[in-house]
C-alpha cells in the first residue's frame, strides 16, 4: 500500500505563479489535512477535510485553497505565490477524529523566488 | 488544548534508554497525551498515546505522573535511527467543532550518538 502520496517532491515557483500540490491516499480515510512546516518550526494546519465535499480552514489558510471531490484526493492550490509560502508542505490522513493514527506523506518542498 | 513544554534538545548514547520529558500542567481531565516523531525531512510518525495509565507498545513506553501534569516518553534502547524531533501533544481524543486539529509545537530534537 502506498499510504499518503504527495507530488511533486520539490518545486521552485516564481512570485505570482500558481500551482497545485497533489495529495492522494489509498486507505479509505475520511479525514485529510494539509500542514506547512517552516525551517526549525512545528507544523501548522492550513486546511482540513472531514469527507468528500467538505473542507474547512485551519490556522493559516490565507493564500491557499483546497477541494475534496473524492475520498482519495485532497489537492492544495496556491494562487499568486509569495516568498512567505516557501515551506515544506505535508499532507496527512486519518480514519477517524482520533488524534492518533495520522498517516503523513513525505512532503513537498516549495521555494518561491 | 493544553500547552506543552519540552526541552529543545537532548542527547543519548546508542543502546541506552532515551527519556524525553513533557510538561503539561494545564491538562484537562479528558485530554490525552500523544507523542509523534519526525525524522529529518519526513512526515511525522505516531508513536504512542495515553490518558492516565502508563502505556507501552513496540516503539516506546509512556509514563504519565499521577497528577497528569507531566509525562515521559521512553525509548528503551535508542538507536541512531531514533534521531528525530519528538512532539508531545495534549488534546481531547477527538474533536467536534471547527478549529485547530492536531497541532505540533517545536518539540525536542533527540540526537542519538554512536
Amino acid at each position: 500500500n502506498a499510504g499518503v502520496t504527495q507530488t511533486p517532491k520539490f518545486r521552485i515557483l516564481k512570485i505570482g505563479q500558481s500551482m497545485t500540490l497533489q495529495c492522494a491516499q489509498d486507505m479509505n480515510h475520511n479525514y485529510m489535512y494539509w500542514y506547512r512546516q517552516d525551517p526549525g518550526m512545528g507544523l501548522k494546519l492550513i486546511y482540513y477535510s472531514v469527507g468528500a465535499g467538505i473542507t474547512d480552514k485551519g490556522e493559516v489558510p490565507n493564500g491557499y485553497n483546497v477541494s475534496r471531490s473524492t475520498t482519495e484526493d485532497f489537492p492544495l492550490r496556491l494562487e499568486l505565490a509569495a516568498p512567505s509560502q516557501t515551506s515544506v508542505y505535508f499532507c496527512a490522513s486519518s480514519y477517524s477524529k482520533q488524534a492518533y493514527g495520522y498517516t503523513f506523506g513525505s512532503g513537498t518542498r516549495l521555494t518561491v523566488v | 488544548d493544553a500547552k506543552t513544554t519540552q526541552p529543545p534538545s537532548m542527547d543519548c548514547a546508542e543502546g541506552r534508554a532515551a527519556n524525553l520529558p513533557c510538561n503539561h500542567s494545564t491538562i484537562s481531565g479528558n485530554e490525552y497525551v500523544y507523542w509523534y516523531r519526525q525524522i529529518h525531512s519526513q512526515g511525522p510518525q505516531y508513536i504512542i498515546h495515553g490518558l492516565k495509565n502508563n502505556e507501552t507498545n513496540e516503539m516506546a513506553s509512556l509514563i504519565i505522573t499521577e497528577d497528569r501534569k507531566s509525562s515521559t516518553l521512553i525509548l528503551p534502547h535508542a538507536t541512531l535511527r531514533d534521531t528525530a524531533v519528538y512532539y508531545c501533544i495534549v488534546r481531547v481524543e477527538g474533536w467536534e467543532t471547527s478549529g485547530s486539529r492536531l497541532t505540533f509545537g517545536e518539540g525536542t530534537q533527540l540526537t542519538v550518538n554512536p
